[in-house]
């Protein structure tokens, strides 16, 4: 079974301002996805960003990067030039990347990031 | 393309009684999920669907609890007897061929 890890429950960070968010999971998959995402007060769950682990380089959206180091297990979010719009709870989710017929997500239990004014 | 929709939003009932949800997945998309979220915590996976099969159910799925996608479309999720334990989010979430998974807004369940 696949375990994440979200150390952080919550973070605070002064709009424009960067923030990281840190996610380490456990697995003996070899292949597999990882994702962030975004909850906002009340609204629906919106994917961020995604990275496939055989992929070295890192995913980039926008403002929005990761720093996955596979070795380590370690999958953080880096929110750039944060906007009061980035106020939400961030979701750290690992999928297997298989043939079989596995791909439910295993979620964090969640960081809530507040961007201040 | 209207995104995955669930109705209804919120829902309240007596303990003891059935409740029933509905998913409305992506048009094209081909797998469903229902996950449960509790205040605070990250979503868990109850139970997934490929077209119209079940694949896969959760050991939190107890007896309870039943989902159908009798068509491949829609799905429902269905908790009989209900506790107070039941009380959460509900959320579902589409996919194509395992890529990336999209939710609805959830219905909120409150069992008093």
């Amino acid at each position: 079974a696949q375990t994440v890890t979200q150390s952080q429950p919550e973070m605070s960070v002064q709009e424009a301002e960067t923030v990281t968010l840190s996610c380490t999971y456990d697995t003996s998959e070899s292949n597999y996805y990882l994702f962030w995402y975004k909850q906002p007060p009340s609204r629906q769950m919106i994917l961020v960003i995604r990275q496939e682990a055989y992929k070295q380089q890192n995913a980039t959206e926008n403002r929005f990067s990761v720093n996955f180091q596979k070795a380590a297990k370690s999958f953080s979010l880096k929110i750039s030039d944060s906007q009061l719009g980035d106020t939400a709870m961030y979701f750290c989710a690992f999928m297997k990347r298989s043939y079989s017929n596995d791909y439910k997500l295993s979620f964090g239990a969640g960081t809530t990031v507040t961007v201040r004014a | 393309d209207t995104g995955v929709s669930q109705n209804p939003r919120h829902k309240i009932t007596k303990r003891g009684q059935n409740v029933t949800f509905r998913c409305d997945p992506i048009s094209e998309h081909n797998r469903l999920y229902w996950y449960r979220q509790t205040l605070g915590q990250g979503p868990e996976f109850l139970t997934y669907f490929q077209n119209e099969a079940q694949l896969e159910k959760s050991r939190l799925l107890s007896d309870r609890f039943s989902a159908e996608r009798p068509k491949g479309s829609f799905s429902t999720l269905e908790i009989q007897r209900t506790e107070q334990g039941d009380s959460a989010m509900y959320l579902c979430a589409s996919s194509f061929l395992g890529r990336e998974q999209y939710f609805g807004p959830g219905t909120r369940l409150t069992v008093t």
